[in-house]
């Protein structure tokens, strides 16, 4: 099993609706972030959590917000999806003694 | 100026040929450097982190970092078709969290 989980791995939604991805991690990292890949863009940063009470907006945090239920547990919600939000979404931890981050196996979002 | 700032590629290079990778990065205060290899369609994989200036090799890797010119390497000698994915260069500004530049397509060719 991989140690950092993503579900669902694939979604279509379409335009307004409210949809969540989940990311759970079994690696003991305080430490959750959740990235989107573009085409072309690499990879930017949407929200980071250095512990349950700690949330931190990344630098394309509009539109979407997040929830860290648990040490263990990040989820991303995009409110009012729209397509612009089509993307490849990643979760990544990492430990408290080093940015170096592992990612989950993504997901593809499709907003029509 | 993007923090971070890699070729797009695609970078092509025969089997057995040595690949040359370049980032250059803005933040002088970047202070840990990763490159991450991913797949098409999968998600990024660490290869090589980087602290101090100089060399450091891993197998076929060799990271090279210089801080006052502000680039980061990656050589790959020995290249094979299954090293063909793109190469994200990753860097810790201190802002908590990784910065990647938008990686370069490296091709090898049979």
């Amino acid at each position: 099993d991989a140690d950092v989980t993503q579900t669902p791995r694939n979604r279509i939604t379409k335009t307004g609706k409210r949809i969540m991805l989940e990311c759970s991690q079994t690696k003991g990292h305080d430490r959750m972030y959740w990235y989107r890949q573009d085409p072309g863009l690499g990879l930017r940063l949407i929200y980071y959590s250095f512990d349950v009470k700690d949330i931190n907006k990344g630098e394309i945090s509009d539109g979407y917000s997040v929830s860290r239920q648990a040490q263990a547990k990040f989820s991303l919600s995009l409110e009012s999806a729209i397509p612009n939000q089509t993307a490849l979404y990643f979760c990544a931890t990492s430990d408290l003694s080093s940015t170096e981050a592992f990612f989950g196996q993504g997901t593809r979002l499709t907003v029509v | 100026q993007k923090e971070v700032e890699q070729n797009s590629g695609p970078l092509s290079v025969p089997e057995g040929a040595i690949a040359s990778l370049n980032c250059t990065y803005s933040d002088r205060g970047s202070q840990s450097f990763f490159w991450y290899r991913q797949y098409s369609g999968k998600s990024p994989e660490l290869i090589m982190s980087i602290y101090s200036n100089g060399d450091k090799e891993d197998g076929r890797f060799t990271a090279q970092l210089n801080k006052a010119s502000q680039y980061v390497s990656l050589l790959i000698r020995d290249s094979q078709p299954s090293d063909s994915a793109t190469y994200l260069c990753a860097l810790d500004t201190g802002r908590r969290a990784l910065t990647f530049g938008s990686g370069t397509r490296l091709q090898v060719q049979p």
